[in-house]
């Protein structure tokens, strides 16, 4: 089945230590997103990837990066995970606007990370 | 600019009742997309539907039925007969139709309990 897959599931990374959170997708979508959601709040978007543009959130603090090296894959860096950056990390994919359906956004299982 | 307001936070019911879960939102643009998303204690959200704003046709899918009301900016998702699996929060989410992949702005979520 065509779907969005996340790796891993649940991660637990150190104050201050690197992580780095892996999404593929076998849907052939040209867009990709990474959301961060904490406890009892709605999903909010990091950045996405538009093919190889990349577009950042005003609001979203540079030790968050994200890679994408070709269409299936991409990932969210985070480069010193901080205790408020706990939370639940969704990446969804979408195709181009202007086809039927193409701006639903279909969404990965989620990684859990925890900082110690 | 966009908003989604769920003004219900929790809701809880007994099975087989019946439930309805209220979405309102403000957009300036006159085409925008609606969505509806499911998220169970897993954390995978989860497509239910979408609606673009020159549709307000009302839609079944079995138990589920959706009610789309231009004239009071609303878009509320009714279960009907509610069990104990559709125990999750759900998610009303808005998008404009605008050049490139226009961002998802969800509301805050409500929490359905279905019990025994």
């Amino acid at each position: 089945d065509a779907m969005v897959i996340q790796n891993p599931r649940y991660q637990v990374t150190q104050f201050g230590k690197p992580v780095t959170l892996s999404c593929s997708q076998t849907l052939n979508h040209n867009v990709m997103y990474w959301y961060q959601q904490k406890s009892s709040q709605a999903p909010k978007l990091l950045f996405h990837y538009y093919d190889k543009d990349f577009n950042n959130e005003a609001d979203t603090p540079d030790n968050f990066q994200s890679r994408r090296p070709n269409t299936s894959f991409c990932f969210l860096d985070i480069r010193s995970p901080g205790l408020g950056d706990a939370a639940m990390y969704l990446c969804a994919t979408s195709r181009v606007r202007g086809v039927p359906g193409g701006d639903t956004q279909y969404f990965g299982p989620g990684t859990r990370l925890t900082v110690l | 600019a966009q908003k989604v307001t769920q003004a219900q936070t929790e809701i809880s019911v007994v099975e087989k009742e019946d439930v309805t879960l209220d979405c309102v939102y403000e957009t300036r643009d006159t085409t925008y997309y609606l969505f509806w998303y499911k998220q169970p204690p897993s954390g995978e959200l989860v497509f239910l539907i979408r609606r673009n704003s020159f549709d307000e046709q009302n839609e079944i899918s079995g138990r589920y039925s959706w009610n789309f009301q231009k004239s009071t900016s609303s878009f509320n998702f009714t279960i009907t007969a509610s069990q104990v699996v559709d125990s999750a929060v759900y998610f009303c989410a808005l998008s404009e139709l605008k050049a490139g992949n226009t961002p998802l702005v969800f509301g805050k979520g409500t929490r359905l309990s279905v019990i025994a």
